[in-house]
């Protein structure tokens, strides 16, 4: 069974914390790393997408990182603004006889002004 | 307008009725998939095409049937609409398969009473 696990569920800070999430996921036949940011009411926009092991991906205030070998990739927020308040999720794919990217079940961020 | 749109947005219907959800992308995306997203599951697979008549079964793909005649749509039906489909369903495109982003259309909730 392939699971994509992210930790934590939820998140409350301040205005102004830095803060980070983790996703883990099976490091056999990786493909890629996605992370998603998905607002209230809206659908699911794309961040990085991350396919070799040491990738760092940036934009603005996110960043991300991806290690392969022990599978699990970071995501940081630094100096948290209201508007990062969204659900963050990350999916795993391989292609290894088919198709397959998962989707963990995101960690929803609440940031307090 | 540009982008990947889904109708309708809201839909009730009862048991055993048939259902279809539209999907209709204008970038000309060889990729395009059907999820569903349920509390505690995050977003699951339904059924994935990689081209006009070419798909393919995702996690969850029992009592839905998909097909794609043309590029831009691809139609999600509920054979006989059960109280478990209830859920918000996403449609999304991408133009390649693992590594490339996925867009994600706004969402259809449906409620089958």
């Amino acid at each position: 069974i392939l699971n994509v696990e992210q930790s934590p569920q939820s998140l409350h800070v301040q205005e102004g914390d830095s803060t980070n999430f983790t996703c883990s996921f099976p490091s056999s036949n990786f493909y890629a790393l996605h992370w998603y940011r998905w607002e209230t009411a809206k659908s699911p926009e794309a961040l990085f997408v991350m396919t070799l092991n040491g990738d760092e991906k940036k934009k603005g205030r996110i960043s991300a990182t991806l290690n392969t070998k022990e599978g699990y990739s970071y995501l940081y927020i630094k100096g948290s603004q209201p508007e990062d308040s969204a659900t963050y999720l990350c999916a795993f794919s391989r292609n290894t006889g088919g198709f397959k990217t998962i989707f963990g079940a995101g960690t929803r961020l609440f940031v307090k002004a | 307008d540009a982008g990947i749109t889904q109708s309708p947005r809201y839909k009730i219907t009862e048991t055993g009725r048939q259902v279809t959800l539209m999907c209709h992308q204008t970038w000309s995306h060889s990729y395009m998939f059907w999820y569903r997203q349920d509390l505690g599951h995050g977003l699951r697979l339904i059924y994935y095409s990689a081209a006009a008549d070419i798909t393919d079964k995702g996690e969850v793909p029992d009592g839905y049937v998909v097909s794609r005649s043309k590029t831009e749509n691809f139609p999600l039906t509920l054979e006989s609409a059960t109280r478990s489909q209830t859920s918000v369903y996403f449609c999304a495109s991408s133009e390649g398969l693992a590594s490339d982003t996925q867009y994600f259309g706004p969402g259809t909730r449906l409620t089958v009473l």
